[in-house]
C-alpha cells in the first residue's frame, strides 16, 4: 500500500529565510507527486505537480526515486507563504486508479 | 478560472439523521471523488466515481455513504444514518484525466453531527 510521510507537523522559519518541507512516499509502481497548499479556512489548491517540473510562487520539488522523495522547496520564504502544505501521491493509470493518498501535511509559518 | 462549489458550507446534524453533501464539478471534469478530513487529521480518500458508476472506494466508504449524479452535473455524498465521528470537512474533487493532471478541490462542506 502507498504511504506520504511528512515528518514536520509545523515548520517556522523567517522571513527571506529558505524553505524545505520534506515528503517521503512508499509505493511499489511509478507514483505520481503533487504539493497542495491549504491557506487558512479555503480550499486545497494544487501547487505543484511533478510531471510538470515546474515552480509556482517561487517554489520547486523534485522527484527522488532514489530516495523516494519530493522535497518542497523556497529559497526566500515569504509573509503569504503561511499555511497548510500537503504532500500527496497518486498512482495512476497503472495502479488501477488515481485516487490521492495524502501526507498529514506541514503547516508553514513564516515569522518577520 | 472554473471552481468546484459545494453546498452547503456547514452542516450540523442530529446523530442518526441523513444528510446529503451536494456538490457541481467543472464541466469538463471526467473523475469526481470524495475526501473527508476530521479535524487535526490527514485528508482520506472515500470513493472515486466515473461514468455514473462508482470506480474505488475506501474502507471507510461503507454501507450508509453512497454517491450520485442524479442529473448530470450535481455530485452527491449522501451519509444514510449520521454517527458522531462522521464529523469532518467533507472535500468534492474532480480531473479531466487520471493520469496525473492534478485535481481541482471544492472549498468543503463542514459537517458536525451532534
Amino acid at each position: 500500500a502507498q504511504r506520504v510521510t511528512q515528518p514536520e507537523k509545523l515548520l517556522s522559519v523567517f522571513k527571506g529565510a529558505p524553505v524545505e518541507l520534506k515528503c517521503n512516499y512508499s509505493y511499489s509502481g511509478s507514483p505520481e507527486l503533487f504539493w497542495y497548499v491549504q491557506y487558512s479556512r479555503q480550499r486545497l489548491q494544487l501547487l505543484l505537480r511533478h510531471i510538470s517540473r515546474e515552480s509556482i510562487k517561487g517554489f520547486t520539488a523534485d522527484l527522488n526515486k532514489g530516495e523516494t522523495s519530493f522535497h518542497l522547496k523556497k529559497p526566500f520564504a515569504q509573509e503569504e507563504d503561511s499555511a497548510m502544505y500537503y504532500c500527496a501521491l497518486s498512482e495512476g493509470i497503472t495502479g488501477g486508479g488515481n485516487k490521492l493518498t495524502f501526507g498529514t501535511g506541514t503547516q508553514l509559518k513564516v515569522e518577520l | 478560472e472554473p471552481e468546484v462549489t459545494q453546498t452547503p458550507s456547514h452542516q450540523v446534524t442530529q446523530m442518526g439523521q441523513e444528510v446529503i453533501l451536494r456538490c457541481v464539478p467543472i464541466s469538463n471534469h471526467l473523475y469526481f471523488y470524495w475526501y473527508r478530513q476530521i479535524l487535526g487529521q490527514k485528508v482520506e480518500f472515500l470513493v472515486s466515481f466515473y461514468n455514473n458508476e462508482i470506480s474505488e472506494k475506501s474502507e471507510i466508504f461503507d454501507d450508509q455513504f453512497s454517491v450520485e449524479r442524479p442529473d448530470g452535473s450535481n455530485f452527491t455524498l449522501k451519509i444514510r444514518s449520521t454517527k458522531l465521528e462522521d464529523s469532518a470537512m467533507y472535500f468534492c474533487a474532480g480531473n479531466p484525466t487520471v493520469i496525473g493532471y492534478g485535481y481541482t478541490f471544492g472549498s468543503g462542506t463542514r459537517l458536525t453531527v451532534v
